[in-house]
């Protein structure tokens, strides 16, 4: 069974950094791109960035470009998102999605979900 | 920018077929943007239900159905249950790397 653990998130003052990561079981991790996606409180779902399998092809939301930084460990089967400079629009419940092929262009971009982690950002 | 556009809201009678519309600011769905939707209940995270316009997941019900009709993408749901009760999402391709989400619909069933 395919799992995706996130962790990382907390409760962090703006201006701030925080390192989230994911950790992948039960698939071969190095085959997939992998995606970010958000959710803030009470809203709808916002896509944030994409890593290809061998990390060559990166993306990111204008909303977070320059600030978030996405990295994978294949050997480690853990994909990260590291955020600096965090304002309050960025308090969200982060989740770490597997995509259903190893390029970014996938139709099948978002295929397995994990459960989230909660990134607030807040003085 | 490109927006994907959604029903902030619909409801339905047990039964009954829903049909869900997903659409883009910057003119008419095709195939080429791998239209997807996504469910997601309170307190869960999202369950991917159709990718690349009309393909079900895994252990998706083929109650669930995904098309292009004009215009946009549609999701409909044959034999609405009251389970179907959730958010709806649908999400785009719409260049180079980039993925945009819709705005989501709740689907009442009453």
């Amino acid at each position: 069974e395919v799992q995706l653990v996130e962790s990382g998130g907390g409760l962090v003052e703006p201006g701030r950094s925080l390192r989230l990561s994911c950790a992948a079981s039960g698939l071969k991790f190095y085959d997939y791109a992998m995606h970010w996606v958000r959710q803030a409180p009470g809203k709808g779902l916002e896509w944030v960035s994409v890593i290809s399998w061998h990390s060559e092809i990166i993306g990111y939301a204008d909303s977070v470009k320059g600030r978030f930084t996405i990295s994978r460990d294949n050997a480690k089967n853990s994909l990260y998102l590291q955020m600096d400079s965090l304002r309050a629009d960025d308090t969200a419940l982060y989740y770490c999605v597997k995509s259903g092929g190893s390029s970014p262009l996938s139709e099948n971009a978002f295929d397995i979900w994990g459960q989230g982690t909660m990134v607030t950002v807040s003085s | 920018q490109t927006v994907v556009t959604q029903e902030p809201s619909f409801s339905v009678s047990p039964g009954e077929t829903v049909t869900l519309t997903c659409g883009l600011s910057s003119g008419s769905v095709s195939p080429s943007y791998y239209p997807s939707w996504f469910r997601q209940t309170p307190g869960q995270a999202p369950r991917t239900l159709i990718y690349g316009t009309n393909t079900r997941s895994s252990g998706v019900p083929d109650r669930f159905s995904g098309s292009i009709v004009g215009s946009k993408a549609v999701l409909t749901i044959t034999g609405a249950q009251a389970d179907d009760e959730s958010d709806y999402y649908c999400a785009m391709y719409v260049g180079g790397v980039i993925r945009v989400f819709g705005g989501g619909t709740r689907l009442t069933v009453l």
